[in-house]
């Protein structure tokens, strides 16, 4: 379909190692957001992408965390050195430019369980 | 400390009645409030919002009412389907924030019975 596209939808890797986590934003959306969903709670802020740069990286939890859009349509967040607190259902969204309201198009989201 | 709240973790109501879900929240500096619509293994879909300039914003069966005063703010679903069935959350976003950094509740499922 023309959505938010994410992969892999599900993810079980081992504390200590490395993850990626991709996502395609709907085509002509210059805007993309990655969001976590814990066990029982709202989705929560990581950063967002104005084209290329980073707009607004301030809810990224620590430098494990890093995400990266090189051509300004798909983004890959990355996590290293993943701990048991990591697991959560990473979210990404999109907008068109100029979506000031607030209306945000998600994706299923990557489920990732960190044993 | 929360800044958006949902405090009924769960509403259950009858089909064709009314759906009331409650959202309260503390930062004055909200300048944008959202709902959201979740089913289980989908993402979080736009439903409806309102600035805080409003009081009100109706779209078909579903209104959703701004009390700046008491920092409260609810949506109203007339009538409710069956399909209304999901988690609903109640989202914010700062004065002069990015526009994608948006504070969601934790969520309220709602059950709608045949």
């Amino acid at each position: 379909g023309a959505g938010v596209s994410q992969t892999p939808s599900n993810k079980v890797t081992e504390k200590g190692k490395y993850v990626e986590l991709r996502c395609d934003p709907i085509s002509g959306h210059t805007a993309l957001y990655w969001y976590r969903q814990s066990l029982g709670q709202g989705p929560e802020f990581l950063i967002y992408f104005q084209g290329t740069g980073a707009a607004d990286d301030s809810g990224l939890p620590n430098d494990r965390f890093f995400a990266v859009r090189p051509e300004g349509s798909v983004s890959t967040l990355k996590i290293q050195r993943t701990e048991r607190g990591d697991s959560a259902v990473y979210l990404c969204a999109s907008s068109p430019r100029g979506g000031g309201t607030g209306e945000l198009f998600f994706g299923e989201g990557s489920r990732l369980t960190v044993l | 400390d929360q800044q958006v709240k949902q405090n009924s973790p769960s509403l259950s109501v009858q089909e064709g009645r009314i759906s009331i879900l409650n959202c309260d929240y503390t930062n004055s500096m909200f300048d944008y409030f959202l709902w959201y619509k979740k089913y289980p293994a989908e993402g979080p879909t736009f439903l409806i919002s309102i600035s805080s300039i409003k009081d009100k914003n109706e779209d078909g069966r579903f209104t959703v009412f701004l009390n700046k005063s008491a920092k409260h703010l609810s949506l109203h679903i007339v009538p409710s389907q069956p399909g209304d069935s999901a988690v609903y959350f109640c989202a914010a976003r700062v004065l002069g924030g990015s526009q994608g950094n948006l504070i969601f509740g934790k969520g309220t499922k709602l059950s709608v019975k045949p």
